[in-house]
């Protein structure tokens, strides 16, 4: 059966400092890959989603990037985190025609 | 702008009522349509998904969908306790868009 795990489920960072999210995907191959953020009482904003090794699409413009450089791998990044960065940020991966699926989450916290 | 409507409630039942969660969308295009329930701090899990205009259900879920008037809704029959959560609705077109959920309290 398909997993999906993302990493770690909980930070606390400085203004400023840097940012690696990792997200893992295990039991199928080739599957869309996607970020997305939940701002504490908002609804689920989509950030990056991938469509295979090294395909990155941007939703909306921002302090962050993604990277996909193992095909069931995907990455969220950023050189210098704001305050408005906090919030619970999700990884999710598709077969591509069906439902969604999601990793555990990881909360972020900056000060 | 892909949008995905929900009442953001708080809705409240009695334990054994019938819940019912409803969600409008703009974009005529979407094709698949799923519904999540979101537990306070735990990331959002898959209930029930509905491709065809009617009703499908899954125990005591029932997702119904309406294309002509972009409509989708959820029925929970006979809540419980641990009904208690946020209902995320979702529809996909090209994408995924999520509404922004649906806290439902079911009262003991």
């Amino acid at each position: 059966s398909q997993t999906i795990h993302q990493w770690p489920a909980t930070l606390v960072q400085p203004v400023g400092s840097p940012l690696s999210l990792e997200c893992t995907v295990e039991g199928t191959s080739n599957p869309n890959l996607y970020w997305y953020r939940q701002a504490a009482g908002r609804g689920l904003q989509l950030l990056f989603y991938s469509v295979g090794i090294g395909q990155i699409s941007s939703e909306v413009p921002q302090n962050l990037s993604a990277s996909r450089p193992q095909d069931r791998q995907f990455i969220l990044s950023s050189k210098k985190l704001l305050l408005s960065d906090s919030g619970f940020y999700l990884c999710a991966w598709s077969p591509g025609v069906g439902e969604l699926f999601f990793g555990e989450g990881s909360r972020l916290t900056v000060l | 702008q892909k949008e995905v409507e929900q009442n953001s409630g708080p809705l409240s039942v009695p334990e054994g009522a019938i819940a019912s969660l409803n969600c409008t969308y703009s974009d005529r295009g979407s094709q698949s349509f799923f519904w999540y329930r979101q537990y306070s701090g735990k990331s959002p899990e898959l209930i029930m998904f509905i491709y065809s205009n009617g009703d499908k259900e899954d125990g005591r879920f029932t997702a119904q969908l309406n294309k002509a008037s972009q409509y989708v809704s959820l029925l929970i029959r006979d809540s419980q306790p641990s009904d208690s959560a946020t209902y995320l609705c979702a529809v996909k077109g090209n994408q995924f868009y999520f509404g922004t959920g649906t806290s439902l309290t079911v009262i003991p």
